[in-house]
């Protein structure tokens, strides 16, 4: 069965520096989307990318975000500067429709020191 | 806006004990229904889903209904086991998927 996955599975930085965080969707899915984590905490939206674009973000998303689709292939996340409050479960997903069920990967565990 | 609300935990059981975790929602509209859950250490799996009203989700033993009139989807499951014990999360689908707190359930041998 196909599945979402993610890489890495957790990744460490420091305050400041630049993280992608990467995912490989299923290969029919259109829909790409990424949330986060806090430990703890509930699942939070973070942003959705449909034809390469932007379709929806939330006010978490700010200017230290972007998403990108590269190759067709990977779906990205980048923090440019990472913030200690960015420390988080963060997982990507995926859906071959809008509004209908989305598929998550495993998710990567950043932890900014 | 959409929101979900449901029960907070722990929930602690014992293993063969009669299973509810009550959710509701608010939605404009009459989006999808869900009911994640993420096992210890582990990502996000759909557990089962109601796309409209009176639909019943159903799976491994767990069912939940979609109720417009009362704005629910409880989850219920007549006979949990110690493999049962993860988080569970309902949530609604809109434009994005919008999800309640969670409920952290554990199941004693």
């Amino acid at each position: 069965e196909p599945e979402v996955t993610q890489t890495p599975s957790h990744q460490v930085t420091q305050m400041g520096q630049e993280v992608i965080l990467r995912c490989v969707p299923i290969s029919n899915h259109l829909y790409f989307y990424w949330y986060r984590q806090i430990l703890g905490q509930k699942v939070e939206f973070l942003v959705s990318f449909y034809n390469n674009e932007i379709s929806e973000k939330s006010e978490i998303f700010d200017d230290q975000f972007s998403v990108e689709r590269p190759d067709g292939s990977n779906f990205t996340l980048k923090i440019r500067s990472t913030k200690l409050e960015d420390s988080a479960m963060y997982f990507c997903a995926g859906s071959d429709q809008s509004y209908n069920e989305q598929f998550f990967g495993p998710g990567t565990r950043l932890t900014v020191l | 806006g959409n929101s979900v609300t449901q029960m907070e935990g722990p929930v602690t059981l014992s293993e063969e004990a009669f299973l509810t975790i009550n959710c509701t929602y608010t939605a404009t509209g009459y989006p999808s229904l869900f009911w994640y859950v993420q096992y210890p250490g582990e990502g996000l799996q759909l557990l089962l889903k109601a796309t409209k009203a009176d639909d019943k989700g159903s799976n491994k033993g767990f069912e939940a209904t979609y109720r417009k009139e009362t704005t629910s989807f409880h989850l219920e499951k007549g006979s949990v086991q110690v493999s049962d014990s993860a988080v569970y999360f309902c949530a609604l689908s809109a434009s994005k998927i919008i999800f309640g707190s969670g409920t952290r359930l554990s199941i004693r041998p």
